[in-house]
């Protein structure tokens, strides 16, 4: 089945900090990829999306390029902020077009 | 714009009782979901509903029923709660199913079985 494996966690950054939170997935036929963020005490909101290969996301600074060939959808942030501390999942659009999401990892910022 | 409202945001409950998750959403969305969120793990769709009437498992129903009256509410019950139910829970709306859909969350039910 779909699955999606997230580097672990915890991170802690000082801010403007380069950002890299690492994703790959497992899935048959061309999946869409996703970032969700949560924010402290708030539901998930959607972050960026790729819809197919070569694709990149990109919302708020963060960006995530979709590899195919790699099965990966790798989230980036040149300078991260405070206001960047949250937990950060990526997910994936399967053939069922439901939602397969990985373990998420927590972000911290120091100012 | 309220979007996805769940009610209440905490709830502790004895073995055996049992409990109403409330959802409503006001974008006149099809389709509805819950999903659990354990501490260090991904979220586990419970149940869905593609439109008012029509319910559907997901990867973890056991211990749940949902119920679709009217497109906008979608409530989850829990009839002989476990300590294995402690969990946050959230419900989502979207507007199809399409692959590339976004799903809009509501802020979560803290729910604690002693």
């Amino acid at each position: 089945g779909d699955s999606v494996t997230q580097m672990e966690g915890p991170v802690t950054l000082s801010e403007e900090a380069f950002l890299t939170i690492n994703c790959t997935y497992t899935a048959t036929g061309y999946p869409s990829l996703f970032w969700y963020v949560q924010y402290p005490g708030e539901g998930l909101q959607l972050l960026l999306k790729a819809t197919k290969a070569d694709d990149k996301g990109s919302n708020k600074g963060f960006e995530a390029t979709y590899r195919k060939e790699t099965t990966s959808f790798h989230l980036e942030k040149g300078s991260v902020q405070v206001s960047d501390s949250a937990v950060y999942f990526c997910a994936l659009s399967g053939a069922n077009s439901k939602l397969t999401f990985g373990k998420g990892i927590t972000l911290s910022v120091r100012p | 714009n309220a979007g996805v409202t769940q009610t209440p945001k905490f709830r502790i409950l004895k073995i055996g009782q049992s409990m109403t998750l409330q959802c409503a959403q006001d974008m006149n969305h099809n389709y509805m979901y819950w999903y659990r969120q354990d501490p260090g793990m991904g979220l586990k769709l419970i149940y869905y509903s593609v439109g008012a009437g029509i319910t559907d498992k997901g990867e973890v129903p056991n211990g749940y029923n949902v119920s679709r009256s009217t497109t906008e509410d979608f409530p989850l019950r829990l009839e002989l709660a476990a300590p294995s139910q402690t969990s946050v829970y959230f419900c989502a709306s979207s507007r199809t199913s399409t692959g590339d859909e976004k799903l809009f969350f509501g802020s979560g039910t803290q729910l604690s079985v002693l």
